[in-house]
């Protein structure tokens, strides 16, 4: 069965530093990785997703995601926050085998200070 | 905008009622998923349709039911209304199924059951 898990339900970060959200997951065979964000009132918007190579995966809005096999992990990092990336935030896996739905982390709200 | 709608995008009822929620997919989705995200519970699939047919069940209660339309628009039914039943009610669209494809959520719709 597949799982993810987002271990940190908040994260603050003062704007201007770098931030990491955190994701673990778990599938039988190799996954693909995606990382969506949840403004309030708002549906998920896709970020980022990791499907093969690289292992250092760029997104949207400056977003990076850094796929490690060994640690089974898909940390989403920016280099310098900004307020507006206020939000929520949900990582989910695939297995890239059969046809199974995505399953979602249960996200983690960060919350950048100025 | 992700092109994803769904209609209303408030619905307040009261206990033992039935509502439809309605959801577009993106232009040439052929798969559409039906998620529910309240508080306590996170964002949970409930299902999945692809080109009309069912493809794939999550933790979707009995008294819930959903088709999808030879236009690809689809309806999730929820019938005898609880209180626990007061969510967002988000629907999404994919290419294709499973795979790489990552899905496009729409703007969702509240539900309110008093």
């Amino acid at each position: 069965a597949q799982s993810v898990a987002q271990p940190e339900d908040q994260v603050n970060v003062a704007e201007g530093n770098p931030l990491t959200v955190k994701c673990t997951y778990s599938v039988s065979g190799n996954p693909y990785l995606f990382w969506y964000v949840q403004y309030p009132n708002r549906g998920l918007q896709f970020l980022l997703k990791y499907i093969t190579g690289d292992n250092l995966v760029k997104g949207s809005y400056g977003f990076e995601a850094e796929f490690n096999k060994s640690q089974t992990s898909f940390h989403l990092k920016k280099p310098s926050a900004l307020v507006s990336d206020s939000a929520l935030y949900f990582c989910a896996v695939r297995d890239i085998e059969g046809d199974t739905p995505l399953v979602f982390g249960k996200g983690t709200r960060l919350s950048v200070i100025a | 905008d992700s092109g994803v709608t769904q209609t209303p995008k408030h619905l307040i009822t009261a206990t033992g009622q039935r509502v439809t929620l309605r959801c577009s997919p993106r232009s040439g989705d052929l798969s559409v998923y039906w998620y529910q995200q309240s508080l306590d519970q996170g964002l949970q699939f409930l299902i999945q349709y692809y080109n009309g047919e069912e493809r794939a069940k999550g933790n979707i209660l009995e008294r819930f039911s959903a088709q999808q339309f030879p236009d690809l628009h689809s309806e999730l039914n929820l019938s005898s209304l609880e209180l626990g039943d007061s969510a967002l009610y988000f629907c999404a669209s994919s290419v294709a199924t499973g795979g790489f494809y990552e899905q496009y959520f729409g703007p969702g719709t509240r539900l309110t059951v008093t």
